[in-house]
């Protein structure tokens, strides 16, 4: 089945504990990116990639990190998480950055006390 | 920049015909999509314009004017499951994506 897999589907943790959020797609798609949605402000794009070792920043790219070393994965790092970046994130592929649709993953509810 | 603008809430009855707009400003146009997002579940692909004019998909259908920055998802022939946000977003031509805020619609019975 054609998907985007995002892991952990929801974590609690801590100010400051450095944390991994992954993304698979199995679609051999060459774009990939992660948002976050927060109430009253949408879906905001943290970064993108257009393909492998191609990474771009969207508009929200401060506090984040990430990799795209091989073409099916995209994780999103965390190096020293704070309260702000609670938030519901979203990872999704498409075949290329041009004019095809985005397939999200699940979503990750991410909780930083 | 960019930045997209659509209404926040949206009311409708079951059976009927709603469109949502959608007005945006942005650098390098390449092309508008349309999301729907049910509550607690991810977006999901409904429609995409990059010419103007009326792209038609069943019940769904989009439109775009470029030269007025401007689109529209209209909805036909409402069903209560099309409760759900409705999101618009543009792309550039670096591949950067940039989404409204969401237009929450409600079909009453």
């Amino acid at each position: 089945e054609a998907q985007v897999t995002q892991n952990p589907r929801y974590l609690i943790t801590v100010t400051g504990k450095k944390l991994t959020v992954t993304c698979s797609q199995n679609m051999n798609h060459e774009y990939m990116s992660w948002y976050r949605q927060d109430p009253g402000l949408g879906l905001r794009q943290i970064y993108y990639s257009m393909n492998v070792e191609v990474t771009d920043k969207g508009d929200v790219p401060e506090g984040y990190k990430v990799s795209r070393k091989e073409k099916r994965n995209f994780p999103l790092i965390l190096e020293s998480p704070s309260p702000n970046q609670t938030s519901l994130y979203f990872c999704a592929s498409s075949f290329d950055g041009d004019n095809q649709p985005q397939h999200f993953g699940d979503g990750t509810r991410l909780s930083i006390l | 920049g960019q930045n997209i603008d659509q209404p926040t809430e949206m009311t409708a009855t079951e059976g009927a015909i709603v469109q949502i707009n959608c007005t945006y400003q942005t650098s390098g146009f390449n092309g508008l999509f349309w999301y729907q997002q049910h509550a607690g579940e991810a977006p999901t692909f409904l429609s995409y314009n990059v010419l103007d004019g009326l792209e038609e998909k069943g019940r769904f259908s989009s439109f775009l004017s470029r030269s007025k920055g401007y689109s529209y998802l209209l909805l036909k022939e409402l069903q209560m499951k099309d409760s759900a946000s409705y999101l618009c977003a543009t792309r550039d031509q670096g591949g950067k994506l940039i989404f409204g805020q969401g237009t929450e619609l409600s079909v009453k019975p």
